[in-house]
């Protein structure tokens, strides 16, 4: 009965590499997310995807590419990989959004920690 | 834009003790204020949240406080539990962009037995 599910949950590469991470979520939400944290719990958002369209792009480096075949899914693929990529990288998902009404709760998924040697 | 400051940083308690955290935000229209729970090796976890058209809201040994006027909430744990111990992020978001929120950075919460 998995809400919010993520593979890997770890993935260690080395820099150059090109590596993807996958998230589904199984609640019928509309809204999902892609978030990352440092090493010092930092969390902060980089993508968010709203039925299958991109709403929310946080000055990522374009080698971050978010991708949503369907609304219960949301992958992130990361191109040539840097030592600074290396964090945790969660997902979540929620209702839509309503501009007015304000946000809903967010379900997260369990996390990618992501080494990069 | 939304800006949110959470203090303390870290926070030891002696089980049964109350503990406080306390988040300011910049933006005055923001109308949601959730708190989230994050245990180690696992994802945040909503543990109570609070909408602007109240003051106060309580679930069982959490309560929230949140002051629209100073901008301020706060998370109250009273009779803390070793199972507390844990890093609480509090959060807002923008009012112009309510899919988007802006987290704290994050209180370590350790319960001392």
């Amino acid at each position: 009965d998995t809400a919010v599910s993520q593979t890997p949950k770890y993935l260690v590469t080395q820099m150059g590499n090109d590596k993807s991470i996958k998230c589904e979520q199984n609640l019928g939400h509309d809204t999902m997310y892609w978030y990352k944290q440092d090493s010092k719990k930092f969390l902060k958002i980089m993508f968010s995807y709203n039925n299958k369209e991109l709403i929310i792009n946080e000055t990522v480096p374009n080698r971050f590419s978010p991708k949503s075949p369907d609304k219960a899914h949301l992958n992130l693929h990361i191109n040539s990989l840097e030592l600074g990529d290396s964090a945790v990288y969660f997902c979540a998902s929620s209702q839509s959004f309503s501009t007015g009404t304000g946000a809903y709760e967010q379900y997260f998924g369990p996390g990618t920690r992501l080494t990069v040697t | 834009g939304e800006n949110v400051e959470q203090h303390p940083s870290t926070l030891s308690v002696q089980e049964g003790d109350s503990a406080v955290i306390k988040c300011t935000y910049s933006d005055s229209a923001s109308n949601y204020f959730p708190w989230y729970k994050q245990e180690l090796g696992k994802g945040p976890q909503l543990i109570i949240d609070i909408r602007s058209n109240v003051g106060e809201k309580k679930d069982q040994r959490i309560a929230v406080t949140l002051n629209k006027t100073a901008k301020h909430f706060s998370l109250h744990i009273t009779e803390t539990q070793p199972e507390d111990s844990a890093v609480y992020f509090c959060a807002a978001p923008p009012f112009s962009s309510a899919s988007k929120i802006i987290f704290g950075s994050g209180t370590r919460l350790s319960i001392r037995p």
